[in-house]
């Protein structure tokens, strides 16, 4: 069984909304940071957001920041990244990871990603 | 924020062969906290590699990582079939944490 399963991708015109949600299971969930990690089409990799294990702390790349929010519900074992104001360039696929090392943000689980589309 | 830049692009050779993926910073990668990860087609990325040379639970010993401050690499000693992938660096010594563009290792 995978750790971390991704959904809420989808189709989406510019300027709306979708929010992302990640399940977790087969680890403590809630006693660590958790991630979105973005790959736009042919591209590298992307770090987006983190958060830490109680939800108190969050950190933003640039390109996201102010449109979109991270957050956890540690009673779910449930990560979301929510999206607004979408742009054509956020079109990627979404993936969630699991930060290995508190205050290190390598990422050891990740999971199968979530397509996002963003199309008129 | 700092760039990884990975060399080369596409690497081809056959089975049994040793890689060597090369990844080099913009700047030096504080207390060497770079991480190596693989990835298939259509699938998520795999840490192989933490702290420079660290093996991730699970990796073979056939995969090792070296380097320090702006030059790290990754050694695949016999490639196995499995292997041929894309293999990406990450630094996460300072925020934000980066990803170079990834070394394609394909079938000669």
């Amino acid at each position: 069984e995978a750790p971390l399963l991704e959904s809420g991708g989808g189709l989406v015109q510019p300027g709306g909304s979708l929010r992302l949600a990640c399940a977790a299971s087969g680890f403590s969930f809630s006693s660590h940071g958790m991630s979105w990690v973005r790959q736009a089409p042919g591209k590298g990799l992307e770090w987006l957001s983190s958060i830490s294990d109680s939800g108190g702390e969050t950190f933003y790349a640039d390109s996201v920041k102010g449109r979109f929010t991270i957050s956890r519900d540690n009673s779910k074992n449930t990560l979301f990244l929510q999206m607004n104001s979408l742009r054509v360039e956020d079109t990627a696929v979404y993936y969630c990871a699991k930060i290995g090392r508190r205050g290190f943000w390598y990422f050891d689980y990740w999971g199968q990603g979530t397509l996002v589309t963003v199309s008129s | 924020e700092i760039v990884l830049t990975q060399s080369p692009g596409t690497l081809s050779l056959s089975p049994g062969e040793r890689a060597t993926f090369s990844c080099r910073a913009s700047q030096s990668v504080s207390s060497n906290n770079l991480a190596w990860y693989q990835q298939k087609p259509g699938q998520a990325p795999r840490l192989l590699i933490s702290g420079a040379s660290s093996r991730a639970t699970g990796i073979p010993d056939r995969f090792s990582g070296s380097g320090s401050g702006t030059d790290f690499t990754l050694t695949i000693s016999r490639l196995e079939p499995e292997d041929f992938a894309v293999y990406s660096c990450q630094q996460y010594g300072s925020t934000p944490p980066t990803f170079g563009l990834g070394t394609k290792v394909e079938v000669k």
